[in-house]
């Protein structure tokens, strides 16, 4: 039974590029969230999507944009990025209110 | 909103216990969890604890909760070398979101 997955593992962009991520949630799981992980801090909620739509979002700008697939997988897009869009981004998925939540391994992200 | 926060770091001798603290500010969250991440992975989900519960065992590690105090503890027994790492307290919002600590170093000492 596989968990979360995470692809790429690291990923090395230029200032003003624009990158995509992405997440297989865990057998059975219909909920996927990213968190982004800057250095030395804990986890920051970008979004959550179920159902192929973006259902809570946190304190992060349009440039941050997903999807969601049939199959429950998702994609995480940045544009036009920042320096301080580097970070460890992680996925986590779910299934209603009353799982466990787990991670996937993360994607190591540095913008130069 | 939720604001979680945790003492940054903590030392302990292998073979002691160790315990790690977090306060939370959403009385409404309905699960609370503890995640270990080493250097360099992504976050290990280690337990959680349904709201309605003081205590929880599992193996070496047990999870305390003070709903009146907002408080969660981890107590893990028998620290060993492999423990050191970064844990994290996170509450669960209404969205099933999660909203994270700062994280706490343990640090083990042969």
């Amino acid at each position: 039974d596989a968990g979360v997955t995470q692809s790429p593992t690291h990923l090395i962009k230029t200032r003003g590029q624009q990158v995509t991520l992405r997440c297989s949630p865990k057998s059975g799981h219909d909920t996927v969230s990213w968190y982004q992980q800057a250095l030395g801090q804990g986890p920051q909620f970008i979004f959550q999507y179920y159902e192929e739509e973006e259902r809570q979002r946190g304190n992060f700008p349009d440039r941050f944009s997903g999807h969601q697939f049939p199959n429950y997988s998702s994609e995480l897009n940045v544009n036009a990025l920042l320096l301080g869009d580097s970070a460890l981004y992680l996925c986590a998925s779910s299934l209603g209110g009353a799982e466990p939540i787990p991670f996937g391994p993360g994607t190591r992200l540095t913008v130069t | 909103g939720e604001d979680v926060e945790q003492s940054l770091f903590l030392s302990v001798r292998e073979g002691d216990s160790s315990v790690i603290n977090c306060t939370y500010t959403d009385s409404s969250s309905t699960y609370l969890y503890w995640y270990k991440q080493e250097p360099g992975a992504g976050l290990q989900l280690l337990t959680y604890i349904f709201s309605n519960m003081d205590m929880k065992q599992d193996q070496r590690l047990t999870v305390l909760l003070n709903k009146k105090d907002k408080h969660l503890s981890l107590r893990i027994a028998d620290t060993q070398t492999g423990d050191s790492a970064i844990y994290f307290c996170a509450e669960r919002g209404g969205a099933n979101n999660l909203f994270f600590g700062t994280g706490t170093r343990l640090t083990v000492i042969p």
